[in-house]
């Protein structure tokens, strides 16, 4: 059955304090992971889509990396506008087009 | 370009009632998902709309249902409704290709089921 498991559910950072965000996934076949970001009480905010082990995407202080089993989101000297949970989705290379999403993580970032 | 779009943004009913939200995708995206959200659950499929054709559907009870249209504005029903249908509904629309098929979220329709 395809997964996807994210670590840690809630993270706290003092603002500069650089940090990684865990999704791990099993799927039979990968046709992309996807990162979104969600404040509450909205829809997720696309940010970043891998396709194959050992992509790399930036926008300006994260940078998502995937590997054949997990992917990292790392946030480099965070300001407390990053605060929001970072959700982590897998879409599997097959006829159905449905994201399956991790639980997220709860990012603070506090000043 | 304008983002995916839904109405109504709140919604309160009462159980047994019925309810239609609606979707308006960035233009020029043919293909329409719908996930719902709850604290418990976190987001889950529940189907989607490629050229007004239901491609593929989530593990949801027959209450739940939709439609797209020929502008590739989508609908989705739900009748009969329970207090375990209160959740965040979100719409999410993307220009597929053979190899892509990146959804974009709308702010989503808050429904209440009292």
């Amino acid at each position: 059955e395809d997964q996807v498991t994210q670590s840690p559910e809630a993270l706290r950072l003092q603002e500069g304090e650089s940090s990684s965000l865990n999704c791990s996934y099993t799927v039979s076949g990968l046709r992309g992971l996807f990162w979104y970001r969600q404040d509450p009480g909205k829809g997720p905010e696309f940010l970043f889509t891998l396709y194959s082990a050992g992509e790399e995407k930036e926008k300006e202080r994260l940078k998502a990396t995937l590997t054949k089993k997990e992917s990292f989101l790392h946030i480099t000297a965070p300001k407390p506008e990053d605060s929001a949970t970072y959700l982590c989705a897998v879409q599997a290379a097959d006829s159905s087009y449905k994201l399956i999403f991790g639980s997220g993580t709860r990012l603070l970032v506090r000043p | 370009k304008a983002g995916v779009t839904q109405t109504p943004r709140y919604l309160i009913k009462t159980r047994g009632q019925q309810v239609t939200l609606s979707c308006s995708p960035i233009s020029g995206h043919r293909s329409v998902s719908w996930y719902q959200q709850t604290p418990g659950q976190g987001l889950q499929f529940l189907f989607e709309y490629f050229s007004e054709t239901q491609r593929n559907k989530g593990n949801f009870p027959g209450r739940f249902s939709g439609r797209q249209f020929s502008n590739s504005r989508s609908e989705m029903n739900v009748s009969t409704l329970e207090l375990g249908d209160s959740a965040l509904y979100l719409c999410a629309s993307s220009h597929r290709t053979a190899s892509t098929d990146t959804q974009y979220f709308g702010p989503g329709t808050r429904l209440t089921v009292l």
